[in-house]
């Protein structure tokens, strides 16, 4: 079975551009999650999707935003990008929300904003 | 809110001895627990989780963790490295809420294996 995809793996975007990433969870799953990866933060948890519904939001302004479709797959969304927007973001794919659902990563976006 | 931390950022081991690589946890309720991996360049790996039952689980690539209630910790083993184990780890707790599951991690203990 294929494992999370996400594209593009590579983006370089100045500063006050946005940018969309995607992601398509194992077949199955239907909730799907992001993560942002920088040196200093970490990895922090963006938001989670559920059957097209937001489910869960973490603490980053609102010009990260995401959606899913009715397939499952899933785009997050950067507005206005700034330099510590630049980080490796990462999708992970779970067959439901539960607290039991394992999250299985894909290999990430890696975002540079110049 | 619950937290995860590893106190060690760094750990070096020659290839063969044995690892312990430390995470402690803050959580109110019963902790779902689990510890990924991430080589350079790659996403996160799961290698083995904890939900309940009995408090020493295995994952895979002879890893295997033990989970302490008593000290809040979850704390990943292995009896022999080998050099492809040189990656970062990271410890994560479970949190369902809103009706949906995040994931809070630690801040990664990267591991460094010398032959």
């Amino acid at each position: 079975k294929a494992g999370v995809t996400q594209t593009p793996r590579y983006l370089i975007k100045t500063r006050g551009q946005q940018v969309t990433l995607s992601c398509s969870p194992i077949s199955g799953h239907r909730s799907v999650s992001w993560y942002q990866q920088t040196p200093g933060q970490g990895l922090q948890f963006l938001f989670e999707y559920f059957s097209e519904t937001q489910r869960n939001k973490g603490n980053f302004p609102g010009r990260f935003s995401g959606r899913q479709f009715s397939n499952s797959r899933s785009e997050m969304n950067v507005s206005t990008l700034e330099l510590g927007d630049s980080a490796l973001y990462l999708c992970a794919s779970s067959l439901g929300p539960g607290p039991t659902d394992t999250q299985y990563f894909g290999p990430g976006t890696r975002l540079t904003v110049l | 809110a619950q937290s995860v931390t590893q106190p060690d950022i760094h750990i070096t081991v020659s290839e063969g001895a044995s690892l312990e690589l430390r995470c402690n946890y803050s959580y109110g309720a019963t902790p779902y627990l689990f510890w990924y991996v991430q080589s350079p360049g790659q996403g996160l790996q799961l290698l083995l989780k904890y939900f309940s039952g009995d408090t020493l689980v295995q994952g895979i690539k002879g890893f295997e963790a033990e989970f302490k209630r008593s000290q809040s910790s979850f704390n990943l083993r292995k009896p022999s490295v080998h050099w492809s184990d040189a990656a970062e780890y990271f410890c994560a707790v479970g949190l369902f809420t809103g009706g949906g599951n995040k994931l809070t991690f630690g801040t990664g203990t990267q591991l460094k294996v010398e032959l």
